[in-house]
């Protein structure tokens, strides 16, 4: 069974339009969870996790328990959000990744 | 300028042999990590090491080996076991769980083909 379910392999919007990035994890417990980025060209960055609670670049995510879920969002999306986006959650001492979701913004 | 340096970028390997991909980082991480990335399958764990001289399987590691004789490297081995090696993989090396700053630090990968 899969432990971190990225349903939408590919999300399409236009630039302004709200971004809703699914991701969906299998764990009792309180799960350490994260969210990577990877842009054209560019290495696998950190993008948020959500114990920091933080907001990057206008994205936000919430830890929904009752849903086992990790949705990222953001309101306005811009062409430069376009990448692959990961899922991941920690398993004993590793992060495991769900398969990505290529996120296209256009104009 | 601290990073994780992985080489090379691509390698070509004949059938039946095995070869080696390089990982280096001088971040100071006691951690490390390799991954297989594959078009619609995301990111697959192989090998996992918290210490030097300690190292764990992944999810995928049949027909793989490392070795963590050094806190700095982390070297996979692609064996002639592995089935269907040609793929891209990442070095990945993380601060310890507990730091407030815990993530991965991820290279830059290596494009490995099977001619």
């Amino acid at each position: 069974a899969q432990r971190v379910t990225q349903p939408e392999k590919l999300l399409s919007v236009f630039k302004g339009a709200p971004v809703e990035l699914k991701c969906n994890y299998s764990y009792s417990g309180s799960p350490e969870l994260f969210w990577y980025v990877q842009y054209s060209r560019q290495r696998l960055q950190l993008l948020l996790r959500h114990i920091s609670r933080e907001s990057i670049k206008g994205f936000t995510a919430d830890l929904n328990k009752g849903e086992t879920s990790f949705h990222l969002k953001k309101p306005f999306a811009q062409e430069e959000d376009s990448a692959m986006y990961y899922c991941a959650r920690e398993e004993g001492t590793a992060l495991i990744f769900g398969k990505g979701t290529t996120l296209s913004v256009s104009s | 300028d601290g990073g994780i340096t992985q080489s090379p970028k691509y390698l070509f390997r004949k059938e039946g042999q095995n070869v080696t991909l390089s990982c280096e980082q001088n971040l100071n991480h006691d951690a490390m990590y390799w991954y297989r990335q594959d078009p619609g399958q995301g990111l697959r764990l192989i090998y996992y090491s918290q210490i030097v001289n300690d190292f764990q399987k992944g999810d995928i590691a049949e027909g793989y080996s490392v070795s963590r004789e050094k806190k700095e490297s982390f070297p996979l081995t692609v064996t002639s076991a592995q089935k269907n090696p040609t793929a891209f993989y990442l070095c990945a090396s993380s601060t310890p769980q507990g730091a407030l700053n815990y993530g991965y630090t991820f290279g830059s990968g290596t494009r490995l083909t099977v001619v």
